[in-house]
C-alpha cells in the first residue's frame, strides 16, 4: 500500500551545523509533500510543504528538497539550534490535504 | 489567536471500559480530523469532519470507535469498550476548508493507557 518513510530513525548534530533529514515515499501519484515537527508533549507543527511541480521550496532557516525520480524528499535546517530539537514527520497528500499519509518520524538531537 | 484546544490532556482507563475524548477547533476551521499517533509512529486518520459531516471515517473502527460534530464546531471521540491495544495518543486537528491545501493545525493530543 501506500507508505512515506524515513531513511534515519535518529539524527544527532551539533549547535550551528546544518540538518538534512530524509525521507522516501511509494506513491508516484502524490503530488503534495509537508514536513511537520512534533516536540513532546506537543502536537505536530506544519514547517514547509512543497508541490510536485517544485524541486525546491526555501523558508526560514529550512529548505525542502523533492527529486520526483527516485521519490524522495529532504528537510534541510541550516544553522541548527537547540530549540530544533524534535521529531520530524514527513507527509505525502494527494489532490489536497484532506488526506496526509504520515511517515514514521526522525528524532533530531542537536547539542551543544 | 487560541489554537487547537484538547481535553483530558491524559487518561488512564482499565480495559474494557468507555473513554472520551473532546476537541474544540480554531474558530472558523470548518474542518475538523481525529488522529491516532502510535509511539514513534507518524498520526493515521481515523475521521474527517465537514462542518457536521463525516466525509471520511473509512479508518475508524466503527465496531469500538464512535465520533460526532454535532454543531459544527467541537466534537467528541469515544472508544467503548477500550482495549489494551487502543493505547496512544489521540490527536485533533483543524483545517479552514476543504479540498484545498490549508494547512492542518494540530492540538496537544489526549495520551490514552489503558490498562
Amino acid at each position: 500500500g501506500e507508505s512515506v518513510g524515513l531513511h534515519l530513525p535518529t539524527l544527532s548534530v551539533q549547535e550551528g551545523d546544518n540538518s538534512i533529514i530524509n525521507c522516501a515515499y511509494s506513491n508516484s501519484a502524490s503530488d503534495y509533500f509537508i514536513w511537520y515537527k512534533q516536540e513532546s508533549g506537543k502536537g505536530p507543527q506544519f514547517i514547509i510543504d512543497i508541490r510536485s511541480n517544485m524541486d525546491k521550496r526555501q523558508g526560514q532557516r529550512v529548505t525542502v528538497l523533492l527529486n520526483k525520480t527516485v521519490k524522495h524528499l529532504s528537510l534541510q535546517i541550516a544553522a541548527t539550534q537547540p530549540g530544533d530539537s524534535a521529531v520530524y514527520f514527513c507527509a505525502e497528500a494527494t489532490g489536497g490535504y484532506n488526506k496526509l499519509i504520515f511517515g514514521a518520524g526522525t528524532r533530531l538531537a542537536v547539542h551543544p | 489567536e487560541a489554537g487547537v484546544v484538547q481535553s483530558p490532556r491524559y487518561k488512564i482507563i482499565e480495559k474494557k471500559q468507555p473513554v472520551a475524548f473532546w476537541c474544540n477547533p480554531i474558530s472558523g476551521h470548518n474542518t475538523l480530523y481525529w488522529y491516532l499517533q502510535n509511539l514513534g509512529q507518524g498520526p493515521e486518520l481515523l475521521i474527517r469532519y465537514e462542518n457536521e459531516e463525516a466525509v471520511d471515517d473509512s479508518q475508524l473502527p466503527k465496531d469500538r470507535f464512535s465520533a460526532e460534530r454535532l454543531k459544527g464546531v467541537d466534537s467528541t471521540l469515544k472508544i467503548q469498550p477500550a482495549e489494551l491495544g487502543d493505547s496512544a495518543v489521540y490527536l485533533c486537528a483543524s483545517s479552514l476548508d476543504q479540498g484545498t491545501t490549508d494547512t492542518q493545525y494540530f492540538g496537544p493530543g489526549t495520551r490514552l493507557t489503558v490498562l
